[in-house]
């Protein structure tokens, strides 16, 4: 069973229309959430963490926001340079598995000209 | 800042053939990681280091070794490759594996065949 899931799986944005990606996890006791963004050919990079619910975390035009059950990352009028993968993930809460992160699949954005 | 620092970038291998993957971190943490990631099924977990002189397996542990040679090195061994085990492969690291609340940092990936 997923712990994260992620959706869309794919968006597709004209230049400046704004959108919102979605994080859904089911891990009991959220201690965070990470936000990252992957280029291809890269490795993930960190964006954000969340700690509680009600949240919120901003840098350029993206601003990530946290409930009990999701985040959602929004994406205020993006430009071409903002496609790439987003990642969110949040560590297990679990003795056997402390310390470990479990990643959704992420959601690739397109921001087309 | 360099990071985190993977070699090599790309690998060819063929099939029964060892290679070691190599990751070395210049932010003094405690832990690190190494995760696989395929199309489809997002980033996965292989084995971890909490701490110089130990390590833990992953999600997807068969068919890998790991040896964390001291604070900034942790590598990854295949003894007898398998097309199975064509991916990319990240190397992470963090603080302090025990605190959740701190984010992972990756480096760049090995892209690596298996024919």
């Amino acid at each position: 069973e997923d712990q994260v899931t992620q959706s869309p799986e794919a968006l597709r944005l004209q230049e400046g229309e704004s959108s919102s990606l979605n994080c859904s996890y089911t891990v009991s006791g959220l201690r965070g959430l990470f936000w990252y963004r992957q280029d291809p050919g890269k490795g993930p990079e960190f964006l954000f963490t969340l700690y509680s619910a009600g949240e919120e975390k901003e840098k350029e035009r993206l601003k990530a926001t946290l409930t009990k059950k999701e985040s959602f990352l929004h994406i205020t009028a993006p430009k071409p340079e903002d496609s790439a993968t987003y990642l969110c993930a949040v560590p297990s809460d679990r003795g056997s598995t402390l310390g470990r992160l479990y990643f959704g699949r992420g959601t690739q954005l397109t921001v087309w000209p | 800042n360099a990071g985190v620092t993977q070699t090599p970038k790309f690998q060819v291998l063929k099939t029964g053939q060892s290679m070691t993957l190599q990751c070395a971190q210049d932010m003094n943490h405690n832990s690190m990681y190494w995760y696989r990631q395929d199309p489809g099924m997002g980033l996965r977990l292989i084995y971890y280091s909490a701490s110089e002189g130990t390590t833990d397996k992953g999600e997807v542990p068969n068919g890998y070794n790991v040896s964390r040679l001291n604070k900034r090195e942790f590598s990854l061994r295949l003894e007898s490759a398998a097309p199975s085990q064509t991916s990319v492969y990240f190397c992470a690291s963090s603080e302090e594996a025990y605190l959740l609340n701190q984010p992972q940092h990756f480096g760049d990936g090995t892209r690596l065949s298996i024919l």
